[in-house]
């Protein structure tokens, strides 16, 4: 079983529409969550750590659920600008463990 | 802002050749990483670097890669003897504490094996 699985799309949508990403790991000692953003052929860039609460910034929202051990992204009223490959990344944060990535899923928002 | 600053941006090599992949971290950071990744693939985890020496190797980072940080700004990824398979993104990552500190990324180095 892979360790970070993501629905790798592309999800096509357009400008306005609310998109939601999924994501499971297999660790279930994972103690850290994150969505990382990749445009084409550029770095990773962290857009959110993923908390047990639930956490917003903006236009986009991150679920935790450690009994599933799934997570989720929710962006609201898509721009442009969000058009990019989405990264679900998890740490087992035991000292200096490196964070492990899924694949990505990649949104397309469209005039 | 400070940000991690790779070099070459890319490379293009013989196989059989040795390439250095430089790297100069946030300067207050003591966590260092090498990630890799192929075209189309996932970002995937080389090596990870703190108190200068390595604390973790994945199963890719075979005795072809080694990693040095020889002057206190530079952390440098060194391949031996390239193979066509190496052909990929090279990121260097740092961060200032271990656990949930963010992971600050290098734009990257592409590494091109002909």
């Amino acid at each position: 079983r892979k360790e970070v699985e993501q629905d790798p799309g592309p999800f096509n949508v357009p400008e306005g529409a609310t998109v939601a990403f999924n994501c499971t790991y297999s660790n279930s000692a994972s103690q850290s969550f994150f969505w990382y953003r990749q445009d084409c052929r550029k770095e990773p860039k962290l857009l959110m750590s993923v908390y047990s609460s639930g956490n917003e910034d903006g236009r986009f929202t991150a679920q935790l659920n450690r009994a599933s051990q799934y997570i989720s992204l929710l962006i609201r009223d898509s721009k442009l600008s969000d058009s990019a490959t989405y990264l679900c990344v998890v740490n087992l944060n035991s000292g200096n463990t490196p964070l492990v990535f899924g694949k990505g899923t990649r949104l397309s928002v469209i005039a | 802002e400070p940000e991690v600053t790779q070099t070459p941006s890319h490379q293009v090599t013989q196989m059989g050749q040795e390439v250095i992949l430089r790297c100069v971290p946030i300067s207050n950071h003591l966590y260092f990483y090498w990630y890799r990744q192929i075209l189309g693939q996932k970002v995937e985890f080389l090596v990870s670097f703190y108190n200068n020496e390595i604390s973790e190797k994945s199963e890719i980072f075979d005795d072809q890669f080694s990693v040095e940080r020889p002057d206190g700004s530079n952390f440098t990824l060194k391949i031996r003897s390239t193979k066509l398979e190496d052909s990929a993104m090279y990121f260097c990552a740092s961060r200032s504490r271990q656990g949930a500190g963010e992971l600050f990324f290098g734009e990257g180095s592409r590494l091109t094996v002909l």
